[in-house]
């Protein structure tokens, strides 16, 4: 069967670095993406890997090594707003999109 | 409109009654998807449409019915609600039919059925 593990929640403080890792096994691998999602609103999208390797956008990085079916996603100087749950997907070799139930991330003054 | 919208916000329904979940994109996307999340689980694909006239079955499409008329509207259909279909439900919608591009969801529905 095709799996997606994610620690279902994480406490991290204002100002720090937060990461988030997600493992998978999925018949085939054809991309990663991961989304943010507030408490009682939509995922927003975040960031999409395909290759190995590091890719940043601002406070936010995402990391993938396809040969161990792992990703995480870097969160720098964290802040209040920050708090939300963030959901791993893959794309799958029939192209289908795999979601992670999802890391409720609670950020501490 | 701006995006993507979805309607009701919430509903409560009886058991075995037909509802019909409106979705509508201005984003003139080929792609759209209907979804539900359920707490403890990640978001599962009912339905999807890669292109207006065409449908597909997602994961979950059991008690379910769409149909894509059109390029903005993508309803979805609960013939006879069941309790287990509590739940809340997103629209997506993504610039392509590849699963590659970003999708782009809808504030969602929150359904209880009773």
């Amino acid at each position: 069967g095709q799996n997606i593990d994610q620690p279902t929640e994480m406490t991290a403080t204002e100002g720090a670095i937060v990461q988030i890792n997600c493992t998978y096994q999925t018949s085939g691998f054809n991309g990663l993406f991961w989304y943010q999602q507030h408490a009682g609103e939509a995922p927003t999208f975040l960031s999409y890997n395909v290759l190995d390797g590091l890719e940043e956008k601002g406070r936010f990085s995402s990391f993938l090594s396809r040969s161990k079916g792992y990703s995480y996603l870097l969160l720098k100087e964290l802040q209040m707003k920050d708090s939300a749950s963030y959901l791993c997907a893959v794309i799958d070799s029939n192209y289908q999109l795999i979601w992670g139930a999802g890391t409720k991330l609670i950020i501490k003054p | 409109i701006a995006g993507i919208t979805q309607a009701p916000t919430s509903q409560i329904l009886a058991a075995g009654r037909r509802m019909t979940l409106r979705c509508t994109q201005d984003m003139r996307h080929n792609a759209m998807y209907w979804y539900r999340q359920d707490l403890g689980l990640g978001l599962r694909l009912i339905h999807y449409s890669n292109t207006a006239g065409t449908t597909g079955k997602g994961e979950v499409p059991d008690g379910y019915s769409v149909s894509r008329a059109n390029t903005d509207d993508f309803p979805l259909t609960l013939a006879s609600a069941v309790p287990s279909q509590t739940s809340v439900y997103f629209c997506a919608s993504s610039p392509g039919g590849s699963s590659y591009n970003e999708q782009f969801f809808g504030p969602g529905t929150r359904l209880t059925v009773l």
